[in-house]
């Protein structure tokens, strides 16, 4: 079945600092959805991307649809303390199952 | 606009009782999804459902069951309660996949405690 491989596993950075992260399919996805979840809530989108190489920015927030197909990328630039939480890839290929990723628990420091 | 709303919030149960979990959208979306979470962990899909009368199984499916008699509500059921399905449980609903803005929303989560 279809897996996502999410690194990396956490993160410890300084307030300013920039962060990328990045999800890996073994098969091939035709959406990619970037989330953040914060403690006790639901998760909620932060980016969708629909086709290979579309580059989608969210205020601080950029994500990117691998050429492969096969992988995802978000970047967040000049880190504040509210970027604390996890963040989930997801994805959907050629069945109508969105899978999700393992995570990136992000913690910054002032 | 409510969006996707899970009922109850927190439950626990004892070993072996049975539990329906019910999910609701307002957004008529086709695709609905039910996910848990483990501590620390990312989410599992259990079931999905992409209409009314139309359910499949995702990647944790033993132990519970699903129906989808209208397009709003996709109810969870749990018929004997296991330490193992101790967990958050997440709603989520789409538009189908083929469709240009196919992000899925989700609710706020039950959080379930079996002992």
């Amino acid at each position: 079945g279809q897996q996502l491989n999410q690194s990396p596993q956490s993160m410890f950075i300084q307030e300013g600092e920039d962060v990328s992260m990045n999800c890996t399919s073994s098969s091939i996805f035709n959406t990619w959805l970037w989330y953040k979840q914060d403690p006790g809530e639901g998760p909620v989108l932060l980016i969708a991307l629909y086709k290979a190489g579309e580059l989608t920015s969210n205020g601080r927030l950029t994500a990117q649809f691998g050429i492969t197909r096969k992988d995802s990328f978000l970047n967040i630039s000049a880190s504040i303390p509210s970027d604390v939480g996890i963040y989930f890839c997801a994805g959907r290929g050629n069945t109508d199952k969105l899978i999700f990723g393992t995570g990136t628990r992000l913690q910054v420091f002032p | 606009n409510a969006g996707v709303t899970q009922t109850p919030k927190f439950r626990i149960l004892k070993i072996g009782q049975s539990m329906t979990l019910q999910c609701a959208q307002d957004m008529n979306h086709n695709y609905m999804y039910w996910y848990r979470q483990d501590p620390g962990m990312g989410l599992k899909l259990i079931y999905y459902s992409v209409g009314a009368g139309i359910t499949d199984k995702g990647e944790v499916p033993n132990g519970y069951n699903v129906s989808r008699s209208t397009t709003e509500d996709f109810p969870l059921r749990l018929e004997l309660a296991a330490p193992s399905q101790t967990s958050v449980y997440f709603c989520a609903s789409s538009l189908p996949p083929r469709t240009r803005y196919t992000e899925a929303f989700f609710g706020q989560g039950t959080r379930l405690t079996v002992v």
